[in-house]
């Protein structure tokens, strides 16, 4: 499994975009690059996925660069909801979850 | 509700006793996961089935610990004489196989066990 590297924790105001960046440098061609994220006292929750080319759902947009080394998943305007822990993962036979990002949402 | 579901949510156990959680998970989804997680830690991979045949076990399953889902619907993790170190939220999730092998896992709330 292609190893990720993300901070441990950001901060951001509600209404501001929160961009959360991940680092792959060891991703191969054809392994993708997903999100989850996980609220306090709940199981994560799936929120996107891609390969190449920037992805956008209903949830975030997510940012590859064109080297496929990192990612960015961007949350456009965070909520107070948004607070969680958001974890970067490239698959290999199955999901390993790192640490990921501790992301606190503030009035 | 249609989402992946968990019992019971909490239990508290003495060591030594024997515990069993149940997962019943998005009906139309073949693959049923099970995972544990400690505290500060993200989910760690136990296990998986794909409809009734358990695929995989990791090194983490010891021989304490079983996997059943007899029909392919709903499945039981089991735990035989708790330990301390057993204390973890476990997380079950489904998911529906895809050719391009989808990671996109559905999970459920989880059982925290507690064990004195």
């Amino acid at each position: 499994d292609a190893k990720t590297t993300q901070p441990t924790s950001m901060d951001c105001a509600e209404g501001r975009a929160a961009n959360l960046p991940c680092n792959h440098s060891t991703i191969s061609g054809n392994e993708y690059v997903y999100w989850y994220r996980q609220i306090h006292s709940q199981g994560p929750q799936y929120i996107i996925h891609g390969l190449k080319n920037n992805e956008t759902n209903e949830m975030a947009s997510l940012i590859i660069t064109e080297d496929r080394k990192s990612s960015t998943l961007i949350l456009p305007h965070a909520t107070l909801r948004d607070t969680a822990v958001y974890y970067c993962i490239v698959p290999g036979q199955k999901l390993v979850f790192g640490t990921g990002t501790r992301l606190l949402v503030s009035p | 509700d249609t989402g992946v579901s968990q019992d019971p949510r909490h239990k508290i156990t003495k060591r030594g006793q024997n515990v069993t959680f149940r997962c019943d998970p998005i009906s139309e989804h073949n693959r049923l996961y099970w995972y544990r997680q400690t505290l500060g830690q993200g989910p760690e991979f136990l296990t998986y089935f794909q409809n009734e045949a358990q695929l995989e076990k990791s090194r983490l399953l010891s021989d304490r610990f079983s996997a059943e889902r007899p029909k392919g619907s709903f499945s039981t993790l089991e735990i035989q004489r708790t330990e301390q170190g057993d204390s973890a939220m476990y997380l079950c999730a489904s998911s529906l196989e895809s050719l391009w092998g989808g990671y996109e896992q559905f999970f459920g709330p989880g059982t925290r066990l507690t064990v004195l």
